[in-house]
């Protein structure tokens, strides 16, 4: 099956531009998620959608950070405008549920989008 | 929230020798996965484990989880170039992904 698409792969701007971030899931899978990487960190998740739902966006910095999956499918995520501390790659994944435990996912990752603010 | 303390941050080994990095939780989780994310990559799930105790094997991977439901351990047998990667454990209280918290990697280099 194709994998989590992401683009742009890559995006440097100056600080106070704006960004956006498109991402194609796996086909079928109704959650996608939004994480931020920056580097020599593990991912943190910023906003999880359920179909075209928002199911927690508790750590999306909602000042200048948008996201959102209009129809149920692809999602794209905004930064305006950008800090020099979003420097980060920006990582989409999708999941469904397993069926040994119900209540786990396991996520595929997109390749990621790495951002540079200049 | 959730903190994990993954060791060591990074480790240089030869090749064809055996790997242990582990992960510790401040809580309990009922979910433990280790991804390995490879430059330019997202990361790639390896191994999951689901329950209390249990040892699991991908390969020349193994990864358990810990009786106590705070920590958990990866190991790599005989390391191959191929190897070479960042290795991150994450760890999930209910087993939502929701809760998932990464920890913050081993880096794995692997001399010829």
């Amino acid at each position: 099956e194709a994998g989590v698409a992401q683009s742009p792969r890559y995006k440097i701007i100056e600080k106070r531009q704006s960004v956006a971030f498109w991402c194609n899931p796996i086909s079928g899978h109704a959650t996608l998620y939004w994480y931020q990487q920056i580097l020599g960190q593990g991912p943190k998740l910023l906003i999880q959608f359920q179909n075209n739902g928002v199911v927690d966006d508790s750590q999306l910095p909602k000042d200048r950070f948008s996201a959102e999956r209009l129809k149920g499918v692809d999602s794209t995520l905004k930064i305006q405008p950008a800090k020099l501390e979003d420097s980060a790659v920006y990582l989409c994944a999708s999941s469904s549920p397993t069926t040994r435990n119900s209540g786990a996912n396991v996520l595929t990752f997109g390749a990621g989008s790495r951002l540079t603010v200049l | 929230g959730q903190q994990l303390n993954q060791s060591p941050q990074s480790m240089f080994i030869q090749e064809g020798e055996d790997v242990s990095m582990n992960c510790t939780s401040s809580s309990i989780f009922n979910t433990w996965l280790w991804y390995k994310q490879d430059p330019g990559e997202g990361p790639v799930l390896l191994i999951a484990l689901y329950k209390a105790g249990e040892l699991t094997s991908n390969g020349r991977l193994t990864a358990q989880f810990g009786t106590t439901r705070k920590d958990s351990f990866l190991n790599i047998s005989a390391s191959i170039p191929s190897d070479v990667g960042i290795y991150f454990c994450a760890g999930s209280p209910s087993g939502s992904a929701r809760q998932l918290t990464f920890g913050s990697g081993t880096q794995l280099t692997v001399l010829p």
